[in-house]
């Protein structure tokens, strides 16, 4: 079964402090990764979109990496600011057609 | 551009009504996406079109549910008769077309059944 599994659920950082979100996935055959933030109360926003060649990329503090080979994707943000304050969500896509296969996300929480 | 544009934002309505959920897609893009999310469940697909035509339907969760996209520039989706169960936010999204192409979602519309 094609899934997409995001850890930790929740977290909380100080304002200013780095953190790392993970994303496992068993989405086959894979096409490419996307993270998006969603806000409280709107649309998911992307934020990066990864195919199987790319193992790194970044848009200005948010740095995703992708392991294709262990299935494995992370969302690393730099000196976070309170407006990180959101969830966010690992979307797998697969080779055929336009389907995304969306993880459960994880809320972040960034404190003063 | 203004983005994807849904109306309306908020609904309210009563178990058994037809409820009309519309969509306006970035100008330019081929691809139409309706998603339902919830908390329990995530965001779900249930539809999507490439060039006004519907392609996967099969996250539909039941007859109730149907999806039209009359041209470019417009999409609803229609609960018919709505049930409780149906409260969830609606999402909109558009892209260009092809898999590697980003896509923005509108707003959503957060849909009460009463």
């Amino acid at each position: 079964k094609n899934q997409v599994e995001q850890s930790p659920q929740s977290l909380i950082i100080l304002e200013g402090k780095n953190c790392t979100l993970q994303c496992n996935y068993t989405v086959s055959p894979f096409s490419n990764l996307r993270w998006y933030k969603q806000d409280t109360g709107r649309g998911p926003v992307s934020l990066t979109i990864m195919t199987f060649s790319e193992n790194t990329k970044s848009n200005g503090r948010y740095t995703a990496t992708l392991d294709a080979d262990t299935k494995q994707s992370s969302l690393h943000i730099t000196a976070s600011q309170l407006s990180d304050s959101a969830s966010y969500i690992c979307v797998v896509k697969m080779a055929a057609g336009n389907k995304l296969t969306f993880g459960g996300g994880t809320r972040v929480l960034v404190k003063p | 551009d203004a983005g994807v544009i849904q109306s309306p934002r908020h609904e309210v309505t009563e178990m058994g009504q037809e409820v009309t959920l519309r969509c306006k897609p970035i100008s330019g893009h081929n691809s139409l996406f309706w998603y339902r999310q919830t908390m329990m469940r995530g965001l779900e697909l249930l539809i999507y079109f490439n060039n006004n035509v519907p392609i996967d339907d099969s996250g539909m969760p039941e007859d109730r549910f149907s999806a039209k996209m009359p041209n470019a520039s417009f999409s609803t989706l229609k609960i018919q008769p709505s049930e409780p169960r149906d409260s969830a936010v609606y999402f909109c999204a558009s892209s260009l077309a092809g898999g590697q192409h980003t896509q923005y979602f509108g707003p959503g519309t957060r849909l009460t059944v009463l």
